[in-house]
């Protein structure tokens, strides 16, 4: 168990260019969701994922982003026609049925940079 | 609108003294909390939670306390150490599945 994979860790992208990332749970989990995190804020939740079926989607996530899980296994998130605006630390976060409530794992975290 | 407030951005402790960090929700319908420590350039670590049907709960040096009726947490950390300073997250949950809803967090420092 390595814990939660994100690659890239850094992204440094041209304004309305499209981005994707990569994230790997915790093999045994079967929840994995998105936030995105910016300066001077706590994380925000993006979506949620149930095995391969996506769950529930912030109104954060505009119709630019979309998220996939494909199998229940890793998940990514794209990022279509990039703004400055979308220049944040996106993480990804995995949980499974331990019993012990909505304990999350988080990974490091992919930054984003659009110039 | 913020479900999950902190309204401290920093504290500063002397090492070996209590740290208190506190938390303020609005919706009553949250029944999980939680508290993260981040470092930078890492990703948010879970350190204790607490079930809406507890007051209290303690794993060795930090104990996170419940008061429902004014919607407030704490988390205190006794004896606090050079390797606590960090920035802490107070998060909140509807259900044992959903997602987490943060605060803005308080970053802490521990001096020697």
């Amino acid at each position: 168990d390595t814990g939660v994979s994100q690659d890239p860790r850094h992204k440094i992208t041209k304004r309305g260019q499209n981005v994707t990332f990569r994230c790997d749970p915790i093999s045994e989990h079967n929840r994995l969701y998105w936030y995105r995190q910016t300066l001077g804020q706590g994380p925000e939740f993006l979506t949620y994922f149930q095995n391969e079926a996506q769950l529930e989607k912030s109104r954060l996530l505009s119709d630019r982003f979309s998220a996939e899980r494909p199998k229940g296994s890793f998940s990514t998130l794209e990022i279509q026609r990039t703004e400055q605006g979308d220049s944040a630390m996106y993480l990804c976060a995995s949980s499974g049925d331990s019993g012990r409530g909505p304990r999350a794992f988080f990974g490091q975290g992919t930054r984003l940079t659009v110039v | 609108d913020q479900q999950v407030k902190q309204n401290s951005p920093s504290l500063s402790v002397q090492e070996g003294r209590i740290s208190i960090l506190n938390c303020d929700y609005t919706n009553s319908m949250f029944d999980y909390f939680l508290w993260y420590k981040k470092y930078p350039a890492e990703g948010p670590t879970f350190l204790i939670s607490i079930s809406s049907i507890k007051d209290k709960n303690e794993d060795g040096r930090f104990t996170v306390f419940l008061n429902k009726s004014a919607k407030h947490l704490s988390l205190h950390i006794v004896p606090s150490q050079p390797g606590d300073s960090a920035v802490y997250f107070c998060a909140a949950s509807r259900g044992s599945q959903g997602n987490l809803i943060f605060g803005k967090g308080t970053k802490l420092s521990v001096k020697p």
